[in-house]
């Protein structure tokens, strides 16, 4: 099982729709979550932490984390042809005999496009 | 402007060829980072550094080499770049312990090896 899972794509939604994006985690003990938007040919760009069950909004992008059921989700609201890109889930998780240091684990990232 | 630079952007080298990727970031952040992105492999750590002098290798290190004698840059070192290390390179940097998963990433180096 990989540590850090997402459906690759691409998902397709029409302009206007919601996009709803999934990633699940294998490491119990997460704390941290985020999520990464990156355009083609270009670098991640943070959009999204998570840090406790629930959601937590910010503007168009809500970002939801379940703790029990090892999962985060990202929703686009009103998507946009501008957010079409990939979208790469990470989840800090402890790094075996190092402390509180954590390690950063991408997912392989989820491309979405959003047709007009 | 808050900024993570990397350089080459691009760069085509020959196989045993010693090469170096500068980073340098300009936020006075403690966490630096090295990663490369293949198709299918997504993103992968090669070395990180908690602070000066402080480096410790990530998932994927072989053929790597990096070091922190100052606090804003982190260069990467491929002493005998191999095809195998063709691919897409990011620097990223983060504020603290705490929050090394918000990360600033430079705009990337993509190396060809031949």
């Amino acid at each position: 099982q990989k540590e850090v899972e997402q459906n690759s794509g691409p998902l397709s939604v029409p302009e206007g729709a919601i996009a709803s994006l999934n990633c699940t985690y294998s490491d119990r003990g997460s704390q941290s979550f985020f999520w990464y938007r990156q355009y083609s040919g270009k670098s991640p760009e943070l959009i999204m932490s998570i840090y406790s069950n629930g959601d937590k909004e910010d503007g168009r992008f809500t970002a939801q984390l379940n703790k029990a059921s090892q999962y985060v989700s990202l929703l686009i609201r009103d998507s946009q042809p501008s957010d079409s890109a990939t979208y790469l889930c990470a989840v800090k998780i402890r790094r075996s005999g190092s402390g509180n240091t954590g390690k950063l684990i991408f997912g392989q990232g989820t491309t979405l496009q959003v047709k007009p | 402007e808050a900024q993570v630079t990397q350089n080459p952007r691009y760069l085509i080298t020959v196989t045993g060829k010693k090469l170096t990727v500068t980073c340098s970031q300009n936020m006075n952040h403690e966490y630096m980072s090295w990663y490369r992105q293949d198709p299918g492999l997504g993103l992968r750590q090669i070395y990180y550094s908690m602070n000066v002098e402080v480096t410790d290798k990530g998932d994927v290190p072989e053929g790597y080499k990096v070091s922190r004698k100052e606090k804003r840059n982190f260069p990467l070192i491929l002493e005998s770049p191999s095809p195998n290390q063709t691919s897409l390179y990011f620097c990223a940097s983060a504020s603290g312990t705490a929050t090394t998963g918000e990360l600033f990433f430079g705009e990337g180096s993509r190396l060809t090896v031949l």
